[in-house]
């Protein structure tokens, strides 16, 4: 069964701080993962990451895949209110030709003023 | 471009009612169709993925079924609705050759 651990589940900081969120898997046939940002409703898109040690950024968000040691680091530097927030872990396998998607239980990260 | 419409936004239903959730994309040919349930906020629970009309995978046994009728209609449904039923469902959309997974903007089902 394929499994994708995140953590921490929570985690409180204050405007400005730096926070890693970690993302372990388990799966047959990995193709990528996944990191989306929920919000309110419906996740939104993060970063894609399928090759190892290649970083992927975005403004004050960033992300590494290690395929060695089955896990993904999703950092945030000098965190903002609006940056509170479930990320969501999610890894693509893959079974002949069909595609699924497992995803973590999330880390809520809080930021306060 | 592509688009995924997901109804309702809420709904409120009786122990033992049947349920039917309908999510339907635009825009894009054969997508990968999944049913995800939220429950208190958390992490996403995959319920049920669709690889092409009348194809569907279940990954957890439960009192939910899904169904395929179109190649971009995927339709949640529900004999008999229990009150663990209740959660947060999204509808998701992914395209073979690529891999990011595009989402409605969920029903909220309380079962009362």
């Amino acid at each position: 069964e394929d499994k994708v651990v995140q953590s921490p589940l929570s985690l409180v900081v204050h405007e400005g701080d730096t926070v890693t969120l970690n993302c372990s898997y388990e799966v047959t046939n990995f193709r990528s993962l996944l990191w989306y940002k929920q919000e309110k409703k419906a996740p939104t898109f993060l970063f894609m990451l399928t090759s190892s040690g290649i970083e992927k950024k975005s403004g004050r968000l960033s992300s590494i895949l290690d395929k060695k040691e089955l896990f993904s680091i999703l950092n945030i530097t000098a965190t903002q209110t609006g940056d509170s927030a479930i990320y969501l872990c999610a890894v693509v396998s893959s079974g002949g030709s069909n595609y699924k998607l497992t995803f973590g239980k999330g880390t809520l990260l809080t930021v306060n003023p | 471009s592509q688009t995924i419409h997901q109804w309702p936004a809420t709904l409120v239903q009786p122990v033992g009612s049947p349920l039917s959730l309908e999510c339907t994309v635009e825009g894009t040919s054969n997508p990968n169709l999944y049913w995800y349930r939220q429950a208190a906020g958390r992490g996403l629970q995959l319920l049920f993925y669709s690889v092409g009309i009348g194809q569907i995978s279940s990954e957890v046994p439960q009192n939910l079924s899904a169904s395929r009728p179109q190649d971009r209609q995927f339709i949640l449904s529900s004999k008999k609705l229990l009150l663990s039923d209740s959660g947060f469902y999204l509808c998701a959309w992914s395209v073979l050759t690529h891999t990011e997974a595009f989402f409605g903007q969920g029903t909220r089902l309380t079962v009362v």
